[in-house]
């Protein structure tokens, strides 16, 4: 079974600028989780789309957001990109996003903002 | 609110040593525990997690961790260190009923030959 994958792996902008990150989660699986991290603030949560539906969300400004198709690919997108948006992206899917299901993660996007 | 906290940034180790990384967490329902470890570029790939039941838990790669609720602890130890265990380790717990993990800041294990 294919793991999460997620696209690009690199990417390179400029502040103002804004990106759209790709996520397709494991084959039967409907949740999809994204996080942010960085070296400073460490792994933070953003936002979990269940059934195309964004169930939980993070504390981040709404310059972050993100939607969920049909066949649970999901996309984060960044408007007006800042210096600090630099970071991993990290993707994670699961079975239904309940408590017990194991997250399976993604190798990241890596976002450089200059 | 829950929080996790791992103390240190760093840990180096002798190859064939014991390794130890500290987990805190805290948490007003009983949590879920986890441990992920991190190899450069990549993402993280579960260790071991906690839920109910047996307080000492094993994972994958020799690694095994107790949970101690009166220490509100979630130690990750391993007797023998390798050198392919050199990477970032992060705790994490969940308490609500969705998927959001809330992850300690990590510890990087180094292991010396």
């Amino acid at each position: 079974k294919a793991g999460v994958t997620q696209t690009p792996r690199y990417l390179i902008k400029t502040r103002g600028q804004q990106v759209t990150l790709s996520c397709s989660p494991i084959s039967g699986h409907r949740s999809v989780s994204w996080y942010q991290q960085t070296p400073g603030q460490g792994l933070q949560f953003l936002f979990e789309y269940f059934s195309e539906t964004q169930r939980n969300k993070g504390n981040f400004p709404g310059r972050f957001s993100g939607r969920q198709f049909s066949n649970s690919r999901s996309e984060m997108n960044v408007s007006t990109l800042e210096l600090g948006d630099s970071a991993l992206y990290l993707c994670a899917s699961s079975l239904t996003g309940g408590r017990n299901n194991e997250q399976f993660f993604g190798p990241g996007t890596r976002l450089t903002v200059l | 609110a829950q929080s996790v906290t791992q103390l240190g940034s760093h840990v180096s180790v002798s190859e064939g040593a014991l390794v130890l990384l500290r987990c805190n967490y805290s948490s007003s329902v009983p949590p879920y525990l986890f441990w992920y470890v991190q190899y450069p570029n990549q993402g993280l790939q579960l260790l071991l997690k906690y839920t109910t039941g047996a307080t000492l838990v094993k994972g994958i790669n020799g690694f095994e961790a107790e949970f101690k609720k009166s220490e509100t602890s979630f130690h990750l130890t391993k007797p023998s260190a390798h050198m392919s265990d050199a990477a970032e380790y992060f705790c994490a717990v969940k308490t609500g009923a969705n998927s959001k993990l809330t992850f300690g800041k990590g510890i990087t294990l180094s292991v010396r030959p």
